[in-house]
């Protein structure tokens, strides 16, 4: 049963610190997105991926965040330096070809907890 | 502009009851709509989706939805809820030709024994 698995499940760290988040997207699978949620703005779009290539960063703060597939299976979010105002939780999601309605397969999450 | 609304941030039924989360979206094309569900401490998985074609779309869990052109809605139903339906639901869009989802807000709902 395919899965696409995220580390670390839980995160707690202080102001300040850089915080990398990981996920394994499912085999095959050539799109990825980031999420983050939040009880205040629900699920956000922070970034999509497609054959590792960013196709969408706009909801992303640029100043800290930074988003990188360094091969087909490994992206990575990172949060530098985080803020308590970034805790969260994070969700990578990947998908099939690409196509405008492929099914999104989401990880467990990251919950970030900035102090 | 919010592209879809879920009426409804909780919605409580009784076993056995029917099940109607109600969602509305808008869009000056045709739009691809989606059910996600959450439960507690996972990620979203599918429940359903419309593309093209039939309106009513059937799902997993015995889950359903019909997409109203004319009214521009995609109300989730299921005609008896089991405990195990409590969960949060959330409707999703995407406008034209692109992957990117806009997520509703979410309905939590509530499955009273």
């Amino acid at each position: 049963d395919a899965r696409v698995t995220q580390t670390p499940r839980h995160k707690v760290t202080e102001m300040g610190q850089e915080v990398t988040m990981r996920c394994q997207p499912i085999l095959g699978h050539n799109t990825v997105f980031w999420y983050r949620q939040t009880m205040m703005q629900g699920l956000e779009l922070l970034a999509y991926f497609r054959n590792r290539a960013p196709l969408d960063d706009s909801g992303m703060p640029k100043d800290r965040f930074s988003a990188e597939m360094p091969d087909a299976t490994l992206a990575t979010l990172k949060i530098q330096p985080s803020e308590p105002r970034d805790s969260a939780v994070y969700f990578c999601a990947s998908g099939g070809s690409g196509g405008t309605a492929d099914t999104q397969y989401f990880g467990p999450g990251t919950r970030l907890t900035v102090l | 502009a919010q592209s879809v609304t879920q009426l409804g941030s909780h919605v409580s039924v009784s076993e056995g009851a029917l099940v109607l989360l109600r969602c509305n979206y808008s869009s000056s094309v045709p739009p691809y709509l989606f059910w996600y569900v959450q439960y507690p401490n996972q990620g979203l998985q599918l429940l359903l989706k419309y593309t093209t074609g039939a309106t009513l779309v059937k799902g997993i869990n015995g889950f359903e939805a019909e997409f109203k052109k004319s009214e521009t809605s995609f109300h989730l139903t299921k005609p008896s809820a089991h405990m195990s339906d409590a969960a949060e639901y959330f409707c999703a869009v995407i406008l034209g030709g692109y992957q990117k989802v806009t997520f509703g807000t979410g309905t939590k709902l509530q499955v009273i024994p």
